[in-house]
């Protein structure tokens, strides 16, 4: 069975600061992908990375950067100077490698950033 | 916009009416999805269609009935909920073809309140 675990339901910080949202997996597969999607009020989820299981270069993407430890099956989410534009719901999600998967979803980490 | 367009944007009804969701991607995926997404609660995988076949149903009931007409096309119909069917349903659209990225293509939802 998969599992994804966002620990922290909500986060609020300050514009400018730093915020790092969690993720941690459970999966028997030996190959998967891992993502990150955000989900601003508006209602969409938008895709942000997709980051394959042999794969554990860090990855950066302007202010966002993603670190992947399959030691600790974990797959952070860091934002760097944050922006209350990043006030969103952060959502972490599994699945075996192949095409036909459907991801497991975390619950999801609110993010508010305040000016 | 994402590519993929639901409406209504909003829907309110009452437990004994009849209403249809509609999604439309025009990005040439080929596997559309639909998830219901209520308050505190994870994401919840509805109905997959592949190539326009249903390949899994995760035991929704039957007032919810899923149409797919066309690979670009897709319907949710809605017939004497409950209350407790008032949530976001979110379309999805995927590219299962090898060499994609595998991301979810989300549109912005319908919010459904049941009175």
């Amino acid at each position: 069975a998969q599992k994804v675990t966002q620990a922290q339901t909500e986060i609020s910080v300050v514009e400018k600061e730093d915020v790092t949202l969690d993720c941690v997996y459970e999966t028997r597969d030996t190959t998967y992908y891992l993502f990150w999607y955000k989900q601003p009020p508006s209602g969409e989820l938008v895709f942000l990375i997709r980051r394959n299981s042999f794969d554990e270069q860090n990855e950066i993407s302007g202010r966002y950067s993603w670190n992947f430890q399959k030691s600790t099956s974990s797959f952070n989410f860091t934002i760097t100077a944050s922006q209350v534009v990043d006030s969103a719901v952060y959502f972490c999600a599994l699945g075996p490698s192949g095409g036909s998967y459907i991801p497991t979803f975390g619950r999801g980490t609110s993010l508010i950033v305040h000016p | 916009e994402t590519g993929v367009t639901q409406t209504p944007r909003h829907l309110v009804m009452g437990m004994t009416n009849k209403k249809s969701l509609k999604c439309e991607q025009h990005l040439g995926h080929n596997a559309m999805y639909w998830y219901k997404q209520s308050a505190k609660k994870p994401l919840e995988l509805m109905f997959v269609y592949n190539f326009k076949e249903q390949t899994e149903n995760n035991s929704v009931p039957s007032r919810f009935s899923p149409e797919c007409p066309n690979s670009s096309h897709l319907f949710l119909h809605l017939h004497t909920l409950q209350p407790e069917d008032s949530a976001l349903y979110l379309c999805a659209s995927r590219d299962e073809a090898i060499g994609s990225n595998y991301g979810y293509t989300f549109g912005s939802g319908t919010r459904l309140t049941v009175v």
